[in-house]
């Protein structure tokens, strides 16, 4: 079975300073990563994908996402948060022979002026 | 391209009644998903058709949700009857079959609220 853990609810970071946000994963085989965004009353929204190759993959607006199989985990960074980028973002993860995505919780940034 | 489309985009309705939720995947997309979300279950996968055949329909919750696509453009979910628990925010995904494609692409939902 596969399956995505974000360990924080809520990430309050000010504008400017660096942001993480947290995922680790576990699934058989080669896993295939993602990130997603949602704003209020909107759809999820594709940030980045991890599939094979370079570890550290760049994505949209400015966030990248770290890839470390030792460690089963894929946090998404921002090296300087915006106020715009306040909203929910969601881990997913699903096997190379699979086509279900596994989708983490969520995790609340909060960037603050 | 418009991206995927759902309408409505906002749904009220007694329970009892027939409810039924549209999806227009993006053009040549083969992958089409059915998402369920709810704060207290997060994201649900309902369904998932690929090339228009329901591969998996296990995470439909009971015999009053359907699902059908009758053609490459268009899908339809219907619950009959709603009950008041089947309030949520039900997405549409699509994806290519093309390799080194894999992400999915969301519509922007639709919110059922049953009464």
């Amino acid at each position: 079975a596969q399956s995505v853990a974000q360990p924080e609810d809520q990430v309050n970071v000010a504008e400017g300073n660096p942001l993480t946000v947290k995922c680790t994963y576990s699934v058989s085989g080669n896993p295939y990563l993602f990130w997603y965004v949602q704003y209020p009353n909107r759809g999820l929204q594709f940030l980045l994908k991890y599939i094979t190759g370079d570890n550290l993959v760049k994505g949209s607006y400015g966030f990248e996402a770290e890839f470390n199989k030792s460690q089963t985990s894929f946090h998404l960074k921002k090296p300087s948060a915006l106020v715009s980028d306040s909203a929910l973002y969601f881990c997913a993860v699903r096997g190379a022979n699979d086509y279900k995505l596994s989708f983490g919780a969520g995790t609340t940034v909060t960037v603050r002026a | 391209d418009a991206g995927v489309i759902q309408s409505p985009r906002h749904e009220v309705t007694e329970m009892g009644q027939e409810v039924t939720l549209r999806c227009k995947p993006i053009s040549g997309h083969n992958s089409l998903f059915w998402y369920r979300q709810t704060m207290m279950r997060g994201l649900e996968l309902l369904i998932y058709f690929n090339n228009n055949v329901p591969i998996d329909d296990s995470g439909m919750p009971e015999d009053r949700f359907s699902a059908k696509m009758p053609n490459a453009s268009f899908s339809t979910l219907k619950i009959q009857p709603s009950e008041p628990r089947d309030s949520a925010v039900y997405f549409c995904a699509s994806r290519t079959g093309t390799s080194g494609n894999y992400e999915q692409y969301f519509g922007p939902g639709t919110r059922l609220t049953v009464t």
